[in-house]
């Protein structure tokens, strides 16, 4: 059964950092593409970033770029996304998500965990 | 980035035939599949259409997906009082080089 189990979300303040992880199990991690994606409270959901099966590709959202930075690590079964200069516009719920296809990074995405909060306030 | 347009509410009563809709653009839905999540409150997203109409396993028949142009619709027939849900469309777009949301809609079970 494929698990993701996210971490790392807390209170933050206007221009700091944070750093946020992935725990993968249940399915070869190494193969798929991985994504980060939020949800901010009441609000709809929103696509951030996106690493492909073997750290190749990296794509982000315009609203997150040059801010993000995803990362993974294969050995540890582990998805990181790096929040730098965060606005309280970054507030919200980010969800770790697998690709639903092997070697793909545009085949959609199917198991999802159950998400991490990240709240920026002063 | 939010450019996939659907309908904030949608409803119906028990039975009933209730569809959404999804509007978007060439870039994303005119040359990519579309895929559609079904949201509980408090849960994360499900997946219930892959590739614009292919059902993974274990969602009922009653969910069914189409695509035509720039546009794609999620049906829902037979509706139940468990179809209650907020719906989002999605798919890749090209010119972004990343996936767009709709903005979700609300569906309601008279």
């Amino acid at each position: 059964e494929v698990q993701l189990v996210e971490s790392g979300g807390v209170v933050a303040q206007p221009g700091g950092s944070l750093r946020l992880s992935c725990a993968a199990s249940g399915f070869t991690f190494g193969d798929y593409t991985m994504h980060w994606i939020r949800q901010a409270p009441g609000k709809g959901l929103e696509w951030v970033s996106l690493i492909s099966w073997n750290s190749g590709r990296a794509y982000y959202a315009d609203s997150v770029k040059g801010r993000l930075t995803i990362s993974r690590d294969n050995s540890k079964n582990s998805l990181i996304l790096q929040m730098n200069s965060l606005t309280t516009e970054d507030t919200a719920l980010y969800y770790c998500a697998k690709d639903i296809r092997t070697y793909s990074w545009y085949s959609g995405f199917d198991s999802w965990g159950q998400g991490t909060l990240v709240t920026v306030s002063s | 980035q939010s450019v996939l347009t659907q309908p904030p509410s949608a409803s119906g009563t028990p039975g009933q035939r209730v569809t959404v809709s999804c509007s978007g653009s060439s870039s994303n839905i005119g040359s990519n599949y579309v895929y559609w999540y079904q949201q509980f409150p408090g849960a994360a997203p499900k997946l219930l259409i892959d590739r614009n109409n292919q059902r993974p396993s274990g969602v009922p028949d009653r969910f069914s997906g189409s695509k035509s142009g720039t546009s794609a619709s999620l049906a829902i027939s037979g509706l139940r009082s468990e179809d209650e849900a907020v719906y989002y469309c999605a798919a890749w777009d090209d010119s972004l080089r990343g996936y767009v949301f709709g903005t979700g809609t609300k569906v309601t079970v008279l």
